[in-house]
């Protein structure tokens, strides 16, 4: 049974240029979340994808979006990047409607430079 | 907002020794909370976590937790650290109350521990 999986594991990119990051969620899970985590620190929420449609936003601006496909797997796309954009991206997916306490499984990360 | 915070960005421990990792949350009300390890360049690993049912709640790897409400607290042990568990720690919660979709983890900033030989 395969985990989450993202690609590409590592990405380098120019300020002002546009990213897209990939991920497919653990099988038989529905629900997608996305966190950015800044060298140092903990990861920071995103977004969460449920049933194709953006469900619940953290505190992050516009140029960062997404999407979800019907077999659940998602996309981070993030716009005009920032020198601050550097970071590692962790996708994690879970399943809706079971309790609050169900564990989101993690996957690898991409690592994003921005130069 | 909910939000925890980790007492210590580094903790250093001699092989075979404690560990503790300390976590406070700030609620009031019972949170979920959860312990996660991070491998160099890997994702996020559970540990434990706690969901209102006992308050010493065992993972794996011989890591424990224990909710304490009084301290709003839920600190990370081992009895006795392996060179193998050198990693970082977060302690992450749920807001308690929480429903439907409103499931966010929101992440302490980290115990990078060191097993020393």
């Amino acid at each position: 049974d395969a985990g989450v999986t993202q690609s590409p594991t590592h990405l380098i990119k120019t300020r002002g240029q546009q990213v897209t990051l990939r991920c497919s969620p653990k099988s038989g899970h529905d629900t997608v979340s996305w966190y950015q985590q800044a060298l140092g620190q903990g990861p920071q929420f995103i977004f969460q994808y449920y049933e194709e449609e953006e469900r619940q936003r953290g505190n992050f601006p516009d140029r960062f979006s997404g999407h979800q496909f019907p077999n659940y797997s998602s996309e981070l796309n993030v716009n005009a990047l920032l020198l601050g954009d550097s970071a590692l991206y962790l996708c994690a997916s879970r399943t809706t409607g079971t309790g609050v306490g169900e564990t989101q499984y993690f996957g690898p990360g991409t690592r994003l430079l921005v130069l | 907002a909910q939000s925890v915070t980790q007492l210590g960005s580094h903790v250093s421990v001699s092989e075979g020794a404690l560990v503790l990792l300390r976590c406070n949350y700030s609620s009031s009300v019972p949170p979920y909370l959860f312990w996660y390890v991070q491998y160099p360049n890997q994702g996020l690993q559970l540990l434990l976590k706690y969901t209102s049912a006992a308050t010493l709640v065992k993972g794996i790897n011989g890591f424990e937790a224990e909710f304490k409400k009084s301290e709003t607290s839920f600190h990370l042990t081992k009895p006795s650290a392996h060179m193998s568990d050198a990693a970082e720690y977060f302690c992450a919660v749920i807001p308690g109350g929480t429903s439907g979709s409103a499931r966010q983890l929101t992440f302490g900033s980290g115990t990078q521990l060191t097993v020393l030989p």
